[in-house]
């Protein structure tokens, strides 16, 4: 069975800082979906970034980038200069191949979640 | 862009009552997925329909049920409510099982 696994519970830093959120999975497939969510305290959430099994490549967004190493299972996000709009929660989430084969429209699994508050 | 919409955002029901939330997907996505996030807690997978068809079922309680229309909107239908069903409750939408798109959440809140 898949899991995701947030070690951290709850981050705080000041602002300009740098953190880094991890995020460690388990899957016995070889074809998934990582995903990164954000929910700030208005409740919605919000998409960040999708990477595929096959694909580990590092990917930078702005002051957002993501490390994939599939040896350790492991999907880490960092903020770069954190800003207090960063300041929400961070959900990192798996998504299984399907028996039908079309992998991206099986359900999503959470991780607990890490909330990130970035102090003035 | 248009998003996912969901109605109504705030709902208090009493213990016992029936509930039902609606969803209108993304235009063109064919996926429509229900979490239910209690609080604290992570969203939770309840159940997916593709192309108006229950694609994937998760832990949704028999009291719930759920349809997608001609439309590709889809309501949740909740009865018999009870205390513990009190959560926001995310539908999201996808188009070929790309990315899942989230709408902002109904916040069911049972009495």
């Amino acid at each position: 069975a898949q899991k995701v696994t947030q070690a951290q519970t709850e981050i705080s830093v000041v602002e300009k800082e740098d953190v880094t959120l991890d995020c460690v999975y388990e899957t016995r497939d070889t074809t998934y979906y990582l995903f990164w969510y954000k929910q700030p305290p208005s409740g919605e959430l919000v998409f960040l970034i999708r990477r595929n099994s096959f694909d580990e490549q590092n990917e930078i967004s702005g002051r957002y980038s993501w490390n994939f190493q599939k040896s350790t299972s492991s999907f880490n996000f960092t903020i770069t200069a954190s800003q207090v709009v960063d300041s929400a929660v961070y959900f990192c989430a798996l998504s299984e191949n399907s028996p039908r084969g079309d992998t991206g429209r099986r359900a999503l699994t959470f991780g607990s979640g890490t909330r990130l508050q970035v102090q003035p | 862009a248009a998003g996912v919409i969901q109605s109504p955002r705030h709902l208090i029901k009493e213990k016992r009552e029936t509930a039902t939330l609606k969803c209108y997907p993304i235009p063109r996505h064919d996926t429509v997925y229900w979490y239910q996030q209690g609080p604290g807690q992570d969203p939770q997978f309840l159940i997916s329909f593709y192309e108006k068809m229950q694609s994937d079922k998760g832990s949704i309680p028999d009291r719930f049920s759920a349809q997608q229309f001609s439309d590709y909107h889809s309501e949740l239908n909740m009865s018999s409510l009870e205390l513990g069903d009190s959560a926001l409750y995310f539908c999201a939408s996808s188009l070929g099982g790309n990315i899942q798109y989230f709408g902002a959440g109904t916040r069911l809140s049972v009495l």
